[in-house]
């Protein structure tokens, strides 16, 4: 069965540092699509990139970037130049075509302090 | 285009009651996935549904039900409820693809 670890219950960062959170998966699949969602205390859940397995380059967008490693079935969110919004909680999630399914780890807390 | 939209936002019930929460998806997405998410244990997967069709059910007592109409409005129903159904229930929905947008989600508490 697949699986997403997130061990990291909580983290810190300084504004305008670099953070970042990581997140394991257990899959048998070679066709899959991994993401990262973040959930601030509004509670309204939002996708903050998106990584499909067939691709070997990692995805950015603007100041949040992937570290995708395949083969030891890793998915690492990297923060830079940290804002004050982006104190949330953070969920690494897995989904294969065919499914309907995805599964989330149970999140990283990240706080920002100013 | 108006987002995923769930009602009600709040919820207070006793236990043995039912509850019924409605999902309305984005404008076009016949997709509708539904959460429970409690404190340390992250999001689980309660159903999907797609053109009225559930395609996969997660680990969760028959307690636990869904329905989907056909302009894709989704509802999710418990029945008997326990002390361990307090949780935030999210709805998501998404073209079929595999992003999904979610509604703002029903936080049920029950007595």
């Amino acid at each position: 069965a697949q699986t997403v670890t997130q061990s990291q219950p909580e983290m810190s960062v300084q504004e305008a540092e670099t953070v970042t959170l990581s997140c394991t998966y257990d899959t048998s699949e070679s066709d899959y699509y991994l993401f990262w969602y973040k959930q601030p205390p509004s509670r309204q859940m939002i996708l903050v990139i998106r990584q499909e397995a067939y691709k070997q380059q990692n995805a950015t967008e603007n100041r949040f970037s992937v570290n995708f490693q395949k083969a030891a079935k890793s998915f690492s969110l990297k923060i830079s130049d940290s804002q004050l919004g982006d104190a949330a909680m953070y969920f690494c999630a897995y989904h294969t075509s065919g499914t309907y399914k995805y599964i989330f780890g149970t999140g990283t807390r990240l706080k920002v302090l100013a | 285009k108006a987002g995923v939209t769930q009602t009600p936002r709040y919820l207070i019930k006793t236990r043995g009651q039912q509850v019924t929460l409605s999902c309305s998806p984005i404008s076009g997405h016949r997709s509708v996935s539904w959460y429970q998410q409690t404190p340390g244990q992250g999001l689980q997967f309660l159903f999907e549904y797609f053109s009225e069709t559930q395609r996969n059910k997660g680990n969760f007592p028959g307690r636990f039900s869904g329905r989907q109409f056909s302009n894709s409005r989704s509802e999710m129903n418990v029945s008997t409820l326990e002390l361990g159904d307090s949780a935030l229930y999210l709805c998501a929905s998404s073209l079929e693809g595999n992003i999904q947008y979610f509604g703002a989600g029903t936080r049920l508490s029950v007595l």
